[in-house]
Parts: C-alpha cells; structure tokens; sequence
C-alpha cells in the first residue's frame, strides 16, 4: 500500500530564513511527487510535482523540491520565507498503477515570524 | 483556469438529516474526488469517479455514498448525517491520462472545501 509520511507537525520559522519541509513516501512502483500549500480558508493549490526526468523540481513562489529514490524522499524547499508563506503544506504520492488516486500526508503548518 | 466549485462554503445539518454536498469542475476531467480533512490526518478519500455513473470506494466509504449523473458534476451524500461526519469537505478533480502514456497520474484541481458541522 502506498503511503507518505511528514514527520513534523508544525514549523516556526522566521521571516527571510531559509525552509525544508520533509516528505518521505512508500510506492511499490515509479511514484509521481506532489506538493500542495493551503492557506486559511482555502482549498489547495499545487505548488510543483515530480514526474520523471530532471529530480529538482521547481514549482511557484519559489518553491523547489528534490526526489530523492534512495531515500524514498521528496523535500521542498526555499532558499527565504515571506511572511504570505505561512499556510498548511501537503505532500501527496500517486502513480501508474494508482489510477488518478493520489496519497495525501498529514500535513505540515507553517508559521512565519517576522 | 480550472475551476471547481462547491455548493456551499458553511453548513450546518442534524444528527440523522440526509446531507448532499455538491461539486462542478468546468474542464471536462474525467476523474473526480471527494476528501475529507481533519487536523492532524491530512486528506483522506471517500470515493471517487473515473467516468459518468462510474465510481470506487476511497480508503473513508463508510457513512457516504457519491453520485455521478453529468462529467462535470460529483456529488457526495450523507445519508444520515452523525457528528463524527464533521468535517472538512474537498472536491477535486483531474485528467484521466491514458494507460499507455508516458504519466498515469494527473494535477488534481481542488475545490474551495465544505465545512460541514452536524450537531
């Protein structure tokens, strides 16, 4: 069964500090990486996803994310957080033999401080 | 832009009352999800539809049952609603890439989300 796991709950970070959201994933086949943020209120909106080719991803806002097989890993980054950041990020995993299911993990709220 | 849109941003509903959540995706995706959140579990599925008046048992089916008359409209019913219903509710929505494509998984477009109470 495919399954993803973010270790950590909450994040507090500092305004212009730099971020790493951690993303690990269990997938019998090739997977297909999400990440998804969702601000207060709101529905999700993808931030970047991993298919195949080139294992840095970037995505919107300045966002990036590297996949890493070895360790069943897909972390997202950037390099300075702004305030507007702070919201609830989703990494999801699916896959050929998913069938357009995707895997969601727990999530990971960001806080930012100024 | 994709765009899907659920019926209603707040509701609030009975013990036992029978609960219809509307969701409408103007990009004629074949696939369509409904999710629900809570705090600390993340996204969990309840169903899903690969086609009109096709669908699958997510991971959450119990308690719910989901309705696909028209591609662009998936509908997710509560038949006697309880409080363990209360809840986030997501729709979204999605390609159906071919099995013989390079990719068997598309973006999934979200919904702005239900949140339904029942007392």
């Amino acid at each position: 069964a495919q399954s993803v796991t973010q270790p950590d709950i909450h994040i507090t970070v500092s305004e212009g500090a730099s971020l790493e959201l951690r993303c690990n994933y269990s997938y019998g086949a090739t997977p297909y990486l999400f990440w998804y943020v969702q601000s207060p209120g709101q529905g999700l909106q993808l931030l970047l996803k991993y298919f195949s080719g080139d294992t840095l991803v970037q995505g919107i806002k300045g966002f990036e994310a590297e996949f890493k097989r070895s360790q069943s890993s897909f972390n997202l980054r950037k390099p300075s957080v702004h305030w507007s950041d702070a919201a609830e990020y989703f990494c999801a995993v699916g896959g050929r033999t998913s069938y357009g299911k995707l895997t969601f993990g727990q999530g990971t709220i960001l806080t930012v401080h100024p | 832009d994709v765009k899907v849109t659920q019926s209603s941003r707040y509701l609030v509903k009975r013990t036992g009352e029978k609960v219809f959540l509307e969701c409408v995706q103007d990009m004629d995706h074949e696939n369509m999800f409904w999710y629900r959140q809570d705090p600390g579990l993340g996204l969990r599925l309840i169903y899903f539809s690969y086609d009109v008046k096709m669908k699958e048992k997510g991971d959450i089916p119990e308690g719910y049952s989901v309705s696909r008359e028209k591609k662009e409209r998936f509908s997710l019913i509560l038949e006697s609603a309880s409080t363990n219903q209360t809840s986030m509710y997501l729709c979204a929505s999605s390609l159906w890439p071919p099995l013989w494509g390079p990719v068997c998984t598309d973006t999934q477009y979200f919904g702005p989300g239900t949140r339904l109470t029942v007392l």
